[in-house]
């Protein structure tokens, strides 16, 4: 068990609409990253949040958000759905804000959305 | 030229063989290397970080990192059937996103 925790493992949503994703990272981890997950395109990194702040940015499409609170859990927003959206998205988490130069990533066990 | 390149397989081996993995890349600014292994509908899981060249042992794995060839190794000794996953190696400059390679899934046969 990694310690991060991703909820809710599965969606199934039409196109057009809009959903949400949460993340809890492991105790004592500031940053939270997101990464989505395809058979073609493998990991992609979408977006850092560290201690509240946006510290870094991926492919993220501009129809997809997200937020990181004080209690440093993290939302990823995704709206105006495609079936191209469908994936696997990953929350990992670490203790430093600078990548790996710090710690590596432990990932949580994803949710699988699936857009019809 | 991707920055990161890895054979997908699938790379199917008969239990208690050795298993090398490999990833190859073009950023000579990669200084940390990390290898994930990933079950099928679970997180990714980290096996091995490594900082700059050389290699590093735990258990049955051992990581290699050649910089001057670009060329990173995995290898499995004694390997189990409870091996079989898919394999994503991943690396990153200092301060940069970690780049992680598509994965490659090995099946260790019985």
């Amino acid at each position: 068990d990694s310690g991060v925790t991703q909820t809710p493992k599965h969606l199934i949503t039409a196109t057009g609409q809009r959903v949400t994703l949460r993340c809890s990272p492991r105790s004592g981890d500031l940053s939270v990253y997101w990464y989505q997950q395809s058979l073609d395109q493998g990991l992609q990194f979408l977006i850092q949040y560290y201690n509240g702040e946006e510290r870094a940015k991926g492919n993220i499409l501009e129809r997809f958000s997200a937020q990181q609170f004080p209690d440093l859990h993290s939302e990823l927003n995704l709206s105006s759905l495609e079936l191209g959206d469908s994936a696997l998205y990953f929350c990992a988490s670490s203790v430093g804000g600078t990548g790996a130069s710090n710690s590596p990533l432990h990932f949580g066990n994803g949710t699988r959305l699936t857009v019809t | 030229q991707k920055e990161v390149e890895q054979d997908p397989g699938p790379l199917s081996v008969p239990e208690g063989a050795i298993v090398s993995l490999n990833c190859t890349y073009s950023n000579s600014a990669f200084q940390y290397f990390m290898w994930y292994r990933q079950y099928s509908r679970k997180g990714p899981e980290l096996l091995m970080y490594t900082y700059s060249s050389g290699n590093k042992e735990d258990g049955r794995f051992t990581a290699q990192v050649d910089k001057s060839s670009k060329y990173i190794s995995l290898f499995i000794r004694d390997s189990q059937p409870s091996d079989s996953a898919t394999y994503l190696c991943a690396m990153s400059a200092w301060g940069d996103k970690i780049i992680f390679g598509k994965g490659t899934r090995l099946h260790i046969l019985p």
